[in-house]
């Protein structure tokens, strides 16, 4: 069965230095997102990506993050300059193009970012 | 979104059924029901979702009161693998609405051996 990759599983950063999380969505879907969790918290959406734009955000998608899709089946996730609260679980998901937003998502395993 | 409201937990006993209730009486016509599960330390994954009319696949069904202000998914024989945090999410499939999913607290769902 077709399913989303994350690398790394684990990132440790220091405070203020660049980041990138990459995800292999799954090969037949156009729409990619990307959400985190603070630990013992919600997951929270960050951002959707679609035909190489941004196509929404959150609040907390500001502008130390960035997406990008650098080729045909890689998605990135970019944080500039990290800050101690960055500390969280990066999940990226998939949707398959469908007439209406009633369709799945399909997430990847996450990776735990840690900022010290 | 809309918003939904879940029980925190629930508890239930191994291949007995388990029936999770969710309350969104503020659903508007055009959103769908979906439910999400997260396993301990796994990205969430997708369960089911329905707009009207009752839905069943492999992992669970879906039973939708009505007049739609509530639903209730149910796992027919609960397995030790189904303990996970349950999330009920509605979803506009109009096209206008937000493509990103808003996740609640969920129901963290406890199976006994």
């Amino acid at each position: 069965e077709p399913e989303v990759t994350q690398t790394p599983s684990h990132q440790v950063t220091q405070m203020g230095q660049e980041v990138i999380l990459r995800c292999v969505p799954i090969s037949n879907h156009l729409y990619f997102y990307w959400y985190r969790q603070i630990l013992g918290q919600k997951v929270e959406f960050l951002v959707s990506f679609y035909n190489n734009e941004i196509s929404e955000k959150s609040e907390i998608f500001d502008d130390q993050f960035s997406v990008e899709r650098p080729d045909g089946s890689n998605f990135t996730l970019k944080i500039r300059s990290t800050k101690l609260e960055d500390s969280a679980m990066y999940f990226c998901a998939s949707r398959a193009l469908a007439g209406a937003l009633s369709y799945e998502q399909y997430f990847g395993p996450g990776t735990r970012l840690t900022v010290t | 979104d809309a918003k939904t409201t879940q029980p925190n937990s629930m508890e239930s006993n191994e291949e007995e059924p388990v029936h999770l209730p969710c309350n969104h009486s503020t659903i508007s016509g055009t959103d769908y029901i979906h439910w999400y599960r997260q396993l301990p330390s796994q990205g969430p994954e997708y369960v089911i979702h329905g707009l009207t009319s009752n839905v069943n696949n492999r992992m669970a069904s879906l039973a939708i009161a009505e007049d739609r202000k509530s639903s209730t998914l149910i796992l027919h024989r609960a397995t030790l693998r189904d303990a996970a945090v349950y999330y009920c999410i509605l979803r506009d499939g109009s096209g206008g609405g937000a493509d990103g999913l808003t996740f609640g607290k969920g129901t963290h769902l406890i199976i006994q051996p």
